[in-house]
C-alpha cells in the first residue's frame, strides 16, 4: 500500500506556457497532499499544503497565481505552473498523509517519484 | 538560523564503516523528526521516524537530543548500496515536514 504517483515524471516546455502536474494517490485516499521544489544541492522547499475540497495554504513566497493547485478528489491533487519560466525549472514533488488504506500509516507522508521541470 | 541544518557533506567512507550524521534543528517545541533516504533524481523514502527514546533498525541508529537540539543518525557496517542522501525532517504543527538540505553519503569499496 501507499503508492503515490506523478505524472509526467519529467516535461520540456517553453517559457510563457503553462504546465500541469498530476499527483495521485493510487491504492489510498489521502486527506492531506503536499507540494514541494527541489533545485539542484538544495533542500526539499514545501510550496503549499493541499486538503480535499479546500482551498490550498501557501507557504511564504510562493505565488498563488502562478502555483495553482487543484485537490478535487481524495486521490488526485494538481499543480498548475502558469506561465513558466526558466527559473521554475525544478523537482516537484508531492506527498500524501494517509487517510483510509491498508498498510498505510496516518502520519507519515507518502511521495510521488516526482516531476522533472525543465523551461526553455 | 535556519529551522533544520545539515552538513552537507560529502562524507567518504569505506565499507564496513561507521558513520554518524548530525541534524540541528532551533524550535525547541518540535516534536517529532524524521530520517529520509533520497537517491540521485528520485523522491524521499522513509528510512526512520526518531523517537524521544531513540529508535534502532538494523544497521540504522537514530537518537533525539532535545538538550542540544539536534537529531542524529548512526549508520554501522556501511553498504555501497548505502550511498545516497539522507535528509533531516522535521514535523511542524498541521503535518507539515520541514528538510535539511541533506548529507550526501558515498561508501567506496
Amino acid at each position: 500500500g501507499a503508492v503515490v504517483s506523478q505524472h509526467p515524471s519529467w516535461v520540456i516546455c517553453k517559457s510563457g506556457t503553462s504546465v500541469k502536474i498530476e499527483c495521485r494517490s493510487l491504492d489510498f485516499q489521502a486527506t492531506t497532499m503536499f507540494w514541494y521544489r527541489q533545485f539542484p544541492k538544495q533542500s526539499l522547499m514545501l510550496m503549499a499544503t493541499s486538503n480535499e475540497g479546500s482551498k490550498a495554504t501557501y507557504e511564504q513566497g510562493v505565488e498563488k497565481d502562478k502555483f495553482l493547485i487543484n485537490h478535487a478528489s481524495l486521490t488526485l491533487s494538481t499543480l498548475t505552473v502558469t506561465s513558466a519560466h526558466p527559473e521554475d525549472s525544478s523537482f516537484y514533488i508531492c506527498s500524501a498523509r494517509g487517510g483510509q488504506g491498508a498498510g498505510v500509516s496516518s502520519y507519515e507522508q507518502y511521495f510521488g517519484p516526482g516531476t522533472r521541470l525543465t523551461v526553455t | 538560523r535556519k529551522e533544520v541544518e545539515q552538513d552537507p557533506g560529502p562524507f567518504n567512507v569505506p565499507e564496513g564503516a561507521t558513520v554518524a550524521f548530525n541534524c540541528t534543528y532551533s524550535n525547541s517545541a518540535s516534536q517529532s523528526f524524521f530520517w529520509y533516504r533520497q537517491d540521485c533524481r528520485k523522491e524521499p523514502k522513509l528510512l526512520m521516524s526518531v523517537y524521544s527514546s531513540g529508535n534502532e533498525d538494523g544497521r540504522f541508529t537514530a537518537q533525539l537530543n532535545r538538550a542540544s537540539q539536534y537529531i542524529s543518525l548512526l549508520i554501522r557496517d556501511s553498504k555501497l548500496s548505502d550511498s545516497a542522501t539522507y535528509l533531516c525532517g522535521r514535523n511542524t504543527g498541521f503535518q507539515k515536514l520541514v528538510f535539511g538540505t541533506g548529507t550526501r553519503l558515498l561508501v567506496s569499496p
